[in-house]
Protein backbone atom coordinates (compact mmCIF):
# COMPACT_ATOMS: atom_id res chain seq x y z
CA UNK A 1 0.00 0.00 0.00
CA UNK A 2 1.50 3.65 -0.83
CA UNK A 3 2.01 6.16 2.22
CA UNK A 4 3.05 9.19 2.78
CA UNK A 5 5.62 10.35 5.63
CA UNK A 6 5.96 13.62 6.62
CA UNK A 7 8.76 14.10 9.07
CA UNK A 8 8.13 16.54 12.10
CA UNK A 9 4.61 17.75 12.94
CA UNK A 10 6.14 21.47 13.63
CA UNK A 11 9.15 23.07 11.93
CA UNK A 12 10.12 26.64 13.34
CA UNK A 13 12.26 28.64 11.27
CA UNK A 14 13.24 32.70 11.35
CA UNK A 15 12.00 34.94 8.38
CA UNK A 16 14.68 34.63 5.70
CA UNK A 17 16.03 31.33 6.89
CA UNK A 18 15.53 28.21 4.84
CA UNK A 19 12.68 26.60 4.79
CA UNK A 20 13.05 22.43 4.36
CA UNK A 21 9.74 20.25 5.29
CA UNK A 22 10.42 16.17 4.23
CA UNK A 23 8.71 13.91 2.49
CA UNK A 24 9.20 10.22 2.08
CA UNK A 25 6.87 8.13 0.27
CA UNK A 26 6.39 4.37 -0.42
CA UNK A 27 4.86 3.40 -3.54
CA UNK A 28 6.21 0.47 -5.90
CA UNK A 29 5.07 2.03 -8.83
CA UNK A 30 6.61 5.09 -10.19
CA UNK A 31 4.34 7.93 -7.88
CA UNK A 32 2.40 11.35 -8.60
CA UNK A 33 3.94 13.79 -5.76
CA UNK A 34 2.36 16.90 -4.31
CA UNK A 35 2.81 19.38 -1.92
CA UNK A 36 -0.34 21.42 -1.03
CA UNK A 37 -0.86 24.33 1.38
CA UNK A 38 -3.54 24.87 3.80
CA UNK A 39 -4.20 28.30 6.05
CA UNK A 40 -6.45 28.38 8.79
CA UNK A 41 -9.74 26.78 8.24
CA UNK A 42 -9.53 27.34 3.92
CA UNK A 43 -9.09 24.43 1.62
CA UNK A 44 -5.93 23.20 0.04
CA UNK A 45 -4.03 24.93 -2.42
CA UNK A 46 -1.63 23.10 -4.79
CA UNK A 47 2.10 24.14 -4.63
CA UNK A 48 3.93 21.96 -6.93
CA UNK A 49 3.22 18.41 -8.25
CA UNK A 50 6.00 16.17 -9.91
CA UNK A 51 4.35 13.42 -12.74
CA UNK A 52 6.78 12.59 -14.88
CA UNK A 53 10.54 14.45 -16.56
CA UNK A 54 12.55 16.59 -14.34
CA UNK A 55 12.48 16.06 -11.25
CA UNK A 56 13.40 19.32 -9.62
CA UNK A 57 9.90 20.63 -9.68
CA UNK A 58 9.42 24.23 -9.05
CA UNK A 59 5.81 26.00 -7.76
CA UNK A 60 4.09 28.64 -6.52
CA UNK A 61 5.40 31.21 -3.99
CA UNK A 62 9.13 30.31 -4.56
CA UNK A 63 9.12 27.02 -3.57
CA UNK A 64 10.25 23.76 -5.08
CA UNK A 65 10.79 20.25 -4.59
CA UNK A 66 13.02 17.66 -5.91
CA UNK A 67 11.67 13.89 -6.47
CA UNK A 68 14.79 11.76 -5.15
CA UNK A 69 13.53 8.25 -6.33
CA UNK A 70 16.38 6.49 -5.04
CA UNK A 71 15.64 7.75 -1.31
CA UNK A 72 11.79 8.15 -2.23
CA UNK A 73 11.53 11.33 -0.99
CA UNK A 74 9.92 14.48 -2.45
CA UNK A 75 11.09 17.48 -0.14
CA UNK A 76 9.66 20.65 -0.45
CA UNK A 77 11.96 23.54 0.29
CA UNK A 78 12.65 27.38 0.06
CA UNK A 79 15.62 29.32 0.05
CA UNK A 80 14.36 32.48 2.17
CA UNK A 81 11.00 31.70 4.53
CA UNK A 82 8.38 34.87 4.28
CA UNK A 83 5.72 35.33 7.37
CA UNK A 84 2.88 34.51 4.83
CA UNK A 85 4.40 31.36 4.57
CA UNK A 86 3.31 30.02 8.20
CA UNK A 87 0.57 27.54 7.49
CA UNK A 88 -0.10 23.75 7.49
CA UNK A 89 1.68 21.82 4.78
CA UNK A 90 0.37 18.20 3.14
CA UNK A 91 2.87 16.02 0.91
CA UNK A 92 0.55 13.71 -0.82
CA UNK A 93 1.22 10.63 -3.46
CA UNK A 94 -1.92 10.01 -6.10
CA UNK A 95 -3.07 6.53 -5.26
CA UNK A 96 -2.43 3.89 -8.07
CA UNK A 97 -5.15 2.77 -9.74
CA UNK A 98 -7.78 5.02 -8.07
CA UNK A 99 -9.83 7.58 -9.85
CA UNK A 100 -7.53 9.88 -8.77
CA UNK A 101 -7.63 9.94 -4.69
CA UNK A 102 -4.39 11.42 -3.00
CA UNK A 103 -2.98 9.87 0.02
CA UNK A 104 -1.96 12.28 2.54
CA UNK A 105 1.22 12.79 5.23
CA UNK A 106 -0.31 14.11 8.77
CA UNK A 107 0.57 17.20 7.84
CA UNK A 108 3.76 19.79 8.77
CA UNK A 109 3.16 23.11 10.52
CA UNK A 110 5.48 25.41 9.55
CA UNK A 111 5.90 29.04 11.68
CA UNK A 112 7.96 31.64 11.00
CA UNK A 113 9.41 33.81 13.48
CA UNK A 114 10.14 37.98 12.87
CA UNK B 1 -5.89 26.38 -12.11
CA UNK B 2 -10.05 25.11 -11.72
CA UNK B 3 -12.28 26.71 -9.37
CA UNK B 4 -14.17 24.43 -6.91
CA UNK B 5 -16.54 26.36 -4.52
CA UNK B 6 -17.72 24.81 -1.37
CA UNK B 7 -20.82 26.03 0.16
CA UNK B 8 -21.31 26.91 3.26
CA UNK B 9 -17.88 27.66 4.94
CA UNK B 10 -19.23 26.85 8.06
CA UNK B 11 -22.28 25.68 9.62
CA UNK B 12 -23.49 25.67 13.30
CA UNK B 13 -26.33 22.74 13.71
CA UNK B 14 -28.33 20.84 16.33
CA UNK B 15 -27.92 17.90 17.20
CA UNK B 16 -30.04 15.39 15.84
CA UNK B 17 -30.79 17.62 12.44
CA UNK B 18 -29.08 16.94 9.00
CA UNK B 19 -26.99 19.61 7.14
CA UNK B 20 -25.91 19.71 3.33
CA UNK B 21 -22.65 20.45 2.17
CA UNK B 22 -22.48 21.64 -1.91
CA UNK B 23 -19.45 21.01 -3.80
CA UNK B 24 -19.30 22.82 -7.29
CA UNK B 25 -16.70 22.77 -9.89
CA UNK B 26 -17.57 25.95 -11.50
CA UNK B 27 -15.55 25.65 -14.66
CA UNK B 28 -15.09 22.58 -15.75
CA UNK B 29 -16.63 19.37 -15.75
CA UNK B 30 -16.45 16.87 -12.54
CA UNK B 31 -16.56 13.66 -13.59
CA UNK B 32 -15.25 12.65 -10.04
CA UNK B 33 -15.36 13.84 -6.91
CA UNK B 34 -14.46 13.03 -3.23
CA UNK B 35 -14.66 14.09 0.20
CA UNK B 36 -12.28 14.29 2.68
CA UNK B 37 -12.78 15.21 6.54
CA UNK B 38 -10.24 16.41 8.54
CA UNK B 39 -9.74 15.98 12.30
CA UNK B 40 -7.87 18.81 14.45
CA UNK B 41 -4.42 18.36 13.81
CA UNK B 42 -4.93 15.26 11.61
CA UNK B 43 -4.53 14.74 7.75
CA UNK B 44 -7.03 14.38 5.35
CA UNK B 45 -8.92 11.04 4.96
CA UNK B 46 -10.87 9.81 2.46
CA UNK B 47 -14.69 9.86 3.23
CA UNK B 48 -15.99 8.54 -0.20
CA UNK B 49 -15.17 8.83 -4.14
CA UNK B 50 -18.34 9.70 -6.36
CA UNK B 51 -18.79 9.45 -10.12
CA UNK B 52 -21.33 11.62 -11.87
CA UNK B 53 -24.85 9.63 -11.94
CA UNK B 54 -23.60 6.46 -10.11
CA UNK B 55 -23.50 5.85 -6.30
CA UNK B 56 -20.72 6.99 -4.54
CA UNK B 57 -17.65 4.65 -3.10
CA UNK B 58 -17.35 4.68 0.67
CA UNK B 59 -14.39 3.87 2.49
CA UNK B 60 -14.04 1.49 5.29
CA UNK B 61 -15.70 2.36 8.49
CA UNK B 62 -17.63 5.19 6.27
CA UNK B 63 -21.20 4.78 7.49
CA UNK B 64 -23.18 5.47 4.36
CA UNK B 65 -26.45 5.92 5.77
CA UNK B 66 -25.11 8.39 7.84
CA UNK B 67 -23.10 10.52 5.16
CA UNK B 68 -25.15 10.85 2.22
CA UNK B 69 -23.33 11.67 -0.96
CA UNK B 70 -24.82 12.73 -4.18
CA UNK B 71 -23.35 13.80 -7.46
CA UNK B 72 -26.21 14.47 -9.67
CA UNK B 73 -24.74 16.30 -12.45
CA UNK B 74 -20.96 17.67 -13.35
CA UNK B 75 -20.84 20.45 -11.42
CA UNK B 76 -21.85 19.47 -8.63
CA UNK B 77 -21.78 16.64 -5.52
CA UNK B 78 -23.59 17.23 -1.94
CA UNK B 79 -22.34 15.63 1.01
CA UNK B 80 -25.26 15.28 3.54
CA UNK B 81 -24.93 14.65 7.01
CA UNK B 82 -27.78 13.24 8.86
CA UNK B 83 -29.19 12.97 12.46
CA UNK B 84 -25.58 14.79 13.05
CA UNK B 85 -24.16 14.44 16.52
CA UNK B 86 -21.08 16.56 17.99
CA UNK B 87 -18.86 13.86 17.14
CA UNK B 88 -19.34 14.85 13.68
CA UNK B 89 -17.86 18.05 13.96
CA UNK B 90 -15.43 18.54 11.81
CA UNK B 91 -13.73 20.49 8.92
CA UNK B 92 -14.92 18.81 5.40
CA UNK B 93 -13.31 19.43 2.07
CA UNK B 94 -14.35 18.14 -1.00
CA UNK B 95 -11.86 17.74 -4.49
CA UNK B 96 -12.75 17.74 -8.05
CA UNK B 97 -11.56 15.78 -11.00
CA UNK B 98 -12.05 15.85 -14.65
CA UNK B 99 -12.27 13.20 -17.02
CA UNK B 100 -9.01 13.76 -19.05
CA UNK B 101 -6.95 11.17 -17.74
CA UNK B 102 -3.65 12.96 -15.73
CA UNK B 103 -5.76 15.57 -14.45
CA UNK B 104 -4.95 16.63 -11.36
CA UNK B 105 -8.38 17.17 -8.27
CA UNK B 106 -8.90 20.46 -7.57
CA UNK B 107 -9.88 21.12 -3.37
CA UNK B 108 -12.89 23.71 -2.87
CA UNK B 109 -12.26 25.79 0.83
CA UNK B 110 -13.48 23.51 3.14
CA UNK B 111 -16.77 23.39 5.35
CA UNK B 112 -16.54 23.63 9.20
CA UNK B 113 -18.98 21.75 10.74
CA UNK B 114 -20.44 22.29 14.36
CA UNK B 115 -23.02 20.08 15.76
CA UNK B 116 -23.79 21.52 19.58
Amino acid sequence: AQSVTQLGSHVSVSEGALVLLRCNYSSSVPPYLFWYVQYPNQGLQLLLKYTTGATLVKGINGFEAEFKKSETSFHLTKPSAHMSDAAEYFCAVREWGSQGNLIFGKGTKLSVKP
Amino acid sequence: GAVVSQHPSRVICKSGTSVKIECRSLDFQATTMFWYRQFPKKSLMLMATSNEGSKATYEQGVEKDKFLINHASLTLSTLTVTSAHPEDSSFYICSARAARAGTEAFFGQGTRLTVV
